[in-house]
């Protein structure tokens, strides 16, 4: 139980472009999911928290016009970049708690964003 | 603000070697610790969370014990299969309901056969 997925796994896209990740919770329904980034030998930095039907909370210094989140539905969150540039290019990494269970998230398997 | 610090940033055993990663931490009251594998190019995989001091859990060859500002993963006769990066994260209540992990960088583990 507790499985959460993320599509696509890897993309490269052009400056200036935009870039959509999706985050599926795909064994139960989660009200919150979290966005995190994840720069080589670095650890995980939370983005945003993403809550279903309201707007997400972005952490300080994460900008909201840039990094577009949508939670439209208890089973999927999305992540939108928005113009994005090569400093952009980093590893997605999206949880969710799972609410029968304790705070404990489940972590989806990554996106890795290159932009060129 | 919530801060997490692992050490060694890396460690090397060799198979059957038993050893112990430390997590030292800071946090405006402790909602829970939690322990996390992840391998390269993927993301954390969930193993325990820890919620008061002197608790223990224990999986397979791993097992978390927590004080009141660190906690130890001790992995007990290492296989080249538990070669993995070990996170460590908290979760305050001090966060306006927050639910925000604080991860450290690491200990990346590598088990020689």
């Amino acid at each position: 139980g507790a499985v959460v997925s993320q599509h696509p796994s890897w993309v490269i896209c052009k400056s200036g472009t935009s870039v959509k990740i999706e985050c599926r919770s795909l064994d139960f329904q989660a009200t919150t999911m979290f966005w995190y980034r994840q720069f080589p030998k670095q650890s995980l930095m939370l983005m945003a928290t993403s809550n279903e039907g309201s707007k997400a909370t972005y952490e300080q210094g994460v900008e909201k016009d840039k990094f577009l989140i949508n939670h439209a539905s208890l089973t999927l969150s999305t992540l939108t970049v928005t113009s994005a540039h090569p400093e952009d290019s980093s590893f997605y990494i999206c949880s969710a708690r799972d609410p029968s269970g304790a705070y404990e998230q489940y972590f989806g398997p990554g996106t890795r964003l290159t932009v060129t | 603000e919530d801060q997490v610090t692992q050490s060694p940033e890396a460690l090397r055993l060799q198979e059957g070697e038993s050893s112990s990663l430390n997590c030292s931490y800071t946090v405006s009251g402790l909602r829970g610790l939690f322990w996390y594998r992840q391998d390269p190019g993927k993301g954390p995989e969930f193993l325990f969370t820890l919620y008061s001091a002197g608790e223990e859990k224990e999986k397979e060859r791993l097992k978390a014990t927590l004080t009141k500002k660190e906690s130890f993963l001790h992995i007990t006769a290492p296989k080249p299969e538990d070669s993995a990066t070990y996170l460590c994260a908290v979760q305050g209540w001090a966060q306006g309901g927050s639910e925000k992990l604080v991860f450290g960088k690491g200990t990346k583990l590598t088990v020689n056969p």
